[in-house]
């Protein structure tokens, strides 16, 4: 399996432009998580989808930010305007459903690196 | 609000030493915990993870997990300058995942 797909691995852009960033999940994983990951914060939660379905964004910032999710092996994550403080490194994870649940971990794609000048 | 603390380190340790890592949580509720590795520029990757108490050995790692105490470690034991690397810990509730801010392991050869 190629493991969890994401691009662009890194994106430059200016204040106020819109940033698009994509994922593919490892096939037929149920679960979809967007982390960001800052020196500051660390990596936090951004929102998680299951079988395509948003279930938690209580992690969004912003309004700016958006996630969709139209089938199983693709996810976008949007910044609309984009802002100097979104600047940090984005994973998308995804995760099975095993019978046993609480076993499972997730499975993080390479990162997408954003520099919002 | 469901907080991992983990000591930033730099934690240095001559190669061949054993290694400990710490982390503390606050969730009681949480049902298993995950220990990542995340090399300089790159993505987390999982080490083991751990739902019962007491100690799960994978190879030079070995976790243990104290519920009543809320606290989880990790060992590696020959530790190598490979091994320099963030540990992240994390603790799973249902389906989300909360992550310390990591420690950083420098193996000095």
């Amino acid at each position: 399996d190629a493991g969890v797909i994401q691009s662009p691995r890194h994106e430059v852009t200016e204040m106020g432009q819109e940033v698009t960033l994509r994922c593919k999940p490892i096939s037929g994983h149920d679960y979809l998580f967007w982390y960001r990951q800052t020196m500051m914060r660390g990596l936090e939660l951004l929102i998680y989808f299951n079988n395509n379905v948003p279930i938690d964004d209580s992690g969004m910032p912003e309004d700016r930010f958006s996630a969709k999710m139209p089938n199983a092996s693709f996810s976008t994550l949007k910044i609309q305007p984009s802002e100097p403080r979104d600047s940090a490194v984005y994973f998308c994870a995804s995760s099975p459903r095993g019978v046993a649940v609480f076993q499972e971990t997730q499975y993080f794609g390479p990162g997408t690196r954003l520099l919002v000048l | 609000q469901k907080e991992v603390e983990q000591n930033s380190g730099p934690l240095s340790v001559p190669e061949g030493a054993i290694a400990s890592l710490n982390c503390t949580y606050s969730d009681r509720g949480s049902q298993s915990f995950f220990w990542y590795r995340q090399y300089s520029g790159k993505s987390p990757e999982l080490i083991m993870f751990i739902y019962s108490n007491g100690d799960k050995e994978d190879g030079r790692f070995t976790a243990q997990l104290n519920k009543a105490s809320q606290y989880v470690s990790l060992l590696i034991r020959d530790s190598q300058p490979s091994d320099s690397a963030t540990y992240l810990c994390a603790q799973r509730n249902f389906n989300k995942f909360y992550f310390g801010s990591g420690t950083k392991l420098n193996v000095k050869p």
